[in-house]
């Protein structure tokens, strides 16, 4: 399977900075996503990523507040804009492992946890 | 849409004791299910699905999960706790074919006590 490197692993910021996720990925692969992981929250899905396209957003996520690149098939930016406290998170790469029996399965980055004062 | 709800943020079992983490998901139609485990600073590893075919699905680690259509369930045992199963569990579901939105529950975070 993929192996996903996630750049920071973490990070203090200041409120009203921006700060931007990078996720390498090893192997050519046509859709990435990005998640957020809230403490005592479900991983929510900010976006999917495709190759050559314009990000697919979530209900709730913004293009203004999280702008994501994809400008080849092994890599992929997440950019958090204007932080406040409330975006301290979790963020996670992650890439479909397989499509084995009609199944998404993902493979995730060991995450980027931002923390911003 | 898919909703995914586990009972139980936190649940502490003794080594050597069986562990049963409960999920249950909401859907028209049989979704396929994930459970994904994640150590302490690490990404989220698949620990099993449920796509078609045996309700009963064996993934890695001894774990193991059971798809109950009529009690909307997919919850995760194994028989014997050991201390390096201490992480959190997320179940998760998506709708089948190909590509679709995967969604995951809230998780919950597994002690095992020596």
């Amino acid at each position: 399977s993929a192996v996903i490197s996630q750049k920071p692993s973490r990070d203090i910021c200041q409120r009203g900075t921006s700060l931007t996720i990078q996720c390498q990925v090893d192997s050519q692969v046509t859709m990435m996503f990005w998640y957020r992981q809230q403490p005592g929250q479900s991983l929510t899905l900010i976006a999917t990523a495709n190759q050559g396209s314009e990000a697919t957003y979530e209900s709730g996520f913004v293009i203004d507040k999280f702008p994501i690149s994809r400008p080849n098939l092994t890599f992929s930016t997440l950019t958090v804009s204007n932080m406040s406290p409330e975006d301290s998170s979790i963020y996670l790469c992650s890439v479909s492992r397989d499509i084995d029996s009609g199944a998404n399965v993902l493979t995730f980055g060991a995450g980027s946890r931002l923390t911003v004062l | 849409a898919q909703s995914v709800t586990q009972l139980g943020s936190h649940v502490s079992v003794s080594e050597g004791a069986l562990v049963l983490l409960r999920c249950n998901y909401s859907s028209s139609v049989p979704p396929y299910l994930f459970w994904y485990v994640q150590y302490p600073n690490q990404g989220l590893q698949l620990l099993l699905k449920y796509t078609t075919g045996a309700t009963l699905v064996k993934g890695i680690n001894g774990f193991e999960a059971e798809f109950k259509k009529s009690e909307t369930s997919f919850h995760l045992t194994k028989p014997s706790a050991h201390m390096s199963d201490a992480a959190e569990y997320f179940c998760a579901a998506s709708s089948s074919g190909g590509y679709q939105k995967v969604t995951f529950g809230t998780g919950t975070k597994l002690q095992v006590i020596p």
